[in-house]
């Protein structure tokens, strides 16, 4: 168990649809990052934020979005979804100038 | 795009064999992590190797980079069925205030009792 919490396990939903993952990272930890796993393209770097504040932006498609509250977890939330979005979703946090990553258990998404 | 290719993309092994996968890379780094993954699963950080060092060792593995050929390779001695999983190397840059990690796609690893 790796501390990193993320709920929920699975989501099924429906094209056009918006939805919100959340991710609780480890106790003291001030960054979290999310990524998106599927199998064509293999795991990519979606965000950063560091103690609340956006750090870097990787392949994050403008229809996705994500925050972090003072508490230090995180939301991504995804809108208009389409069949392509269908993926992991992974959070991971460090406790900031750390590099190894403690990824989360992920959310599986199916956008039907 | 992905910035490690790891290689090769499967592998299958009997028990007790050792399993060597590698990694190249394409631009600076300030250093590679090797990540695994079961089935489905989060991924699990396995060791991290900086760029000013040419080889480490945690129990059964073996990590060595060569940042002049830009590449890497993880050995795991004495396999068990229980290592079978998917394994990702992921290369750390920092630039600014910013840290990144740019995981490659994997080698699926099966290893047969």
């Amino acid at each position: 168990d790796s501390g990193v919490t993320q709920t929920p396990k699975h989501l099924i939903t429906a094209t056009g649809q918006r939805v919100t993952l959340r991710c609780s990272p480890r106790s003291g930890d001030l960054s979290v990052y999310w990524y998106q796993q599927s199998l064509d393209q293999g795991l990519q770097f979606l965000i950063h934020y560091y103690n609340g504040e956006e750090r870097a932006k990787g392949n994050i498609l403008e229809r996705f979005s994500a925050q972090q509250f003072p508490d230090l977890h995180s939301e991504l939330n995804l809108s208009s979804l389409e069949l392509g979005d269908s993926a992991l979703y992974f959070c991971a946090s460090t406790p900031g100038g750390a590099d190894t990553q403690y990824f989360g258990p992920g959310t599986r998404l199916t956008v039907l | 795009s992905q910035q490690g290719e790891e290689d090769p993309q499967a592998l299958s092994i009997q028990e007790g064999e050792n399993a060597t996968m590698n990694c190249s890379y394409k631009t600076s780094i300030n250093n590679l992590q090797w990540y695994r993954q079961n089935s489905g699963r989060g991924l699990v950080h396995l060791i991290l190797i900086r760029s000013n060092e040419r080889e480490k060792h945690s129990g059964r593995l073996r990590v060595t980079l060569d940042t002049s050929k830009k590449s890497s390779s993880l050995l795991i001695t004495a396999s068990r069925a229980a290592d079978t999983a998917s394994y990702f190397c992921a290369t750390g840059y920092s630039g600014g205030s910013n840290y990144k990690l740019t995981f490659g796609k994997g080698t699926l690893l099966t290893v047969n009792p």
